[in-house]
């Protein structure tokens, strides 16, 4: 089965830099990336996807990459703010597998004012 | 829109008995919905994925007596802790797949903290 891993685990960043999360899927036939950000308690809400036949997606300070070839797939963040303090986590999918999504083990990011 | 709820949000019931989580899409109908576990700080870990009007399909290593899933229509799923023990206490979350030209997206109830006594 597939197996999605994100690195890193912790992720401190000074208000107003850049955050850069990764992750690495094993199954080429994944094709539905998304990604999470799951505040404390509260469930995790879809911030940004990217299927397969993208290889870059931006939403205002949000934005993914996605390498086919080297099986790997990027949040970035930009102008971070204190609010997008939260657990990010990434996931991928196949539509033969009946979407199921397989997570990432998930990044506490922390904006330091 | 794309709403999903749970109930009940937090339950507490002793060692032994049962507790049903209802699962909702609240604006759009689902023909999957799937349920998850989650650990204190840690990922989210699919549990099974039900379908409308099928029987569900369970993940390796989840027992299908213990955690009894319906999908009675479009809406709603329930998921059912039968005979809980402590170790069944966790953050349980289900999310909903909506049909359309983005039939991948999944969005998420905002969950169910289970603890047994």
């Amino acid at each position: 089965g597939e197996n999605v891993e994100q690195h890193p685990s912790t992720l401190s960043v000074q208000e107003g830099d850049s955050a850069v999360i990764k992750c690495t899927y094993s199954d080429s036939a994944s094709n539905y990336f998304p990604w999470y950000k799951q505040e404390l308690g509260k469930r995790p809400q879809l911030i940004i996807d990217i299927r397969s036949n993208v290889g870059e997606k931006k939403d205002q300070r949000i934005a993914v990459t996605l390498n086919k070839t080297a099986k790997h797939f990027s949040l970035h963040i930009t102008e971070t703010q204190p609010e997008d303090s939260a657990v990010y986590f990434c996931a991928a999918s196949r539509k033969a597998a009946g979407n199921k999504l397989t997570f990432g083990g998930g990044t506490r990011v922390l904006v330091k004012p | 829109g794309a709403v999903v709820s749970q109930h009940p949000s937090w339950v507490i019931c002793k060692s032994g008995t049962s507790v049903k989580i209802e699962c909702r899409s609240l604006d759009f109908q689902a023909t999957t919905m799937f349920w998850y576990r989650q650990f204190p700080k840690q990922s989210l870990m699919l549990m099974a994925t039900s379908n409308e009007g099928s029987k569900a399909t369970y993940e390796q290593g989840v027992e299908k007596d213990k955690f009894l899933i319906n999908h009675a229509s479009l809406t709603l799923s329930t998921l059912t802790v039968t005979s809980a023990h402590p170790e069944d206490s966790s953050f349980y979350i289900c999310s909903a797949r909506k049909g359309g030209t983005s039939t991948d997206t999944q969005y998420f109830g905002p969950g169910t903290r289970l603890t047994v006594l």
